[in-house]
């Protein structure tokens, strides 16, 4: 069976300072993969997707970066956080085959 | 701009009652629509995807509907449980796209009392 992994679980940065977060996909091979941010008030936002390694597609202009150095591993990065970048970040895969998207549980980061 | 709206955007329901959950969506070329439940601090759970050629898909005692032509989605819970409690989300995938972006709503957060 699949299983979506993200960690770390909880994180405080102070603003300024760079961010990264891990996403790693088991049992499946070539998923979709994509970055959301769940903020307070604003709803579930899709902020990258991938399609294979190296291919990143960005969905809003933002203070991040997401990279995809192996198949099931997608990162998401920032070289400074801004106060605007706190919120839950979650990571998610699909197959192509009808696009069901399968959630991981989550990064709470909260930045100070 | 594809647009996705839950009505209500919260509810509260005594254990046992059947309720019912709407989801609207503007895009006619919807592809699939997904039904997730979220507890608080956690991830999305999957419970239900129908495709725009389905009008319906069950498990167990949930049953979602679609219906293209109006834009609506329903989930149904029958007989809730306390253990239903949490935010219920639908999205819909539009058609044409190569990666299945989806748009989600708002949500409902659902409450069920003894």
């Amino acid at each position: 069976s699949q299983t979506i992994h993200q960690w770390p679980a909880t994180l405080v940065q102070p603003v300024g300072s760079p961010l990264s977060l891990e996403c790693t996909v088991e049992g499946t091979s070539n998923p979709n993969l994509y970055w959301y941010r769940q903020a307070a008030g604003r709803g579930l936002q899709l902020l990258f997707y991938s399609v294979g390694i190296g291919q990143i597609s960005s969905e809003v202009p933002q203070n991040l970066s997401a990279s995809r150095p192996q198949d099931r591993q997608f990162i998401l990065s920032s070289k400074k956080l801004l106060l605007s970048d706190s919120g839950f970040y979650l990571c998610a895969w699909s197959l192509v085959r009808d696009y069901e998207q399968y959630f991981g549980p989550g990064t709470r980061l909260t930045v100070t | 701009k594809q647009e996705v709206t839950q009505i209500p955007a919260a509810l509260s329901v005594p254990e046992g009652e059947n309720l019912v959950l709407n989801c609207s969506f503007t895009d006619s070329a919807i592809y699939n629509l997904q039904w997730f439940r979220q507890d608080p601090g956690k991830g999305l759970t999957s419970l239900l995807l129908i495709q725009s050629s389905q009008r319906e898909q069950t498990s167990g005692r949930l049953n979602a509907s679609l219906d293209k032509s109006s834009g609506r989605s329903t989930l149904y819970i029958a007989a809730s449980q306390p253990g239903d409690s949490a935010t219920y989300l639908c999205a819909e995938r539009a058609g044409g796209t190569s990666y299945g972006k989806l748009t989600f709503g708002q949500g409902t957060i659902l409450t069920v009392h003894p």
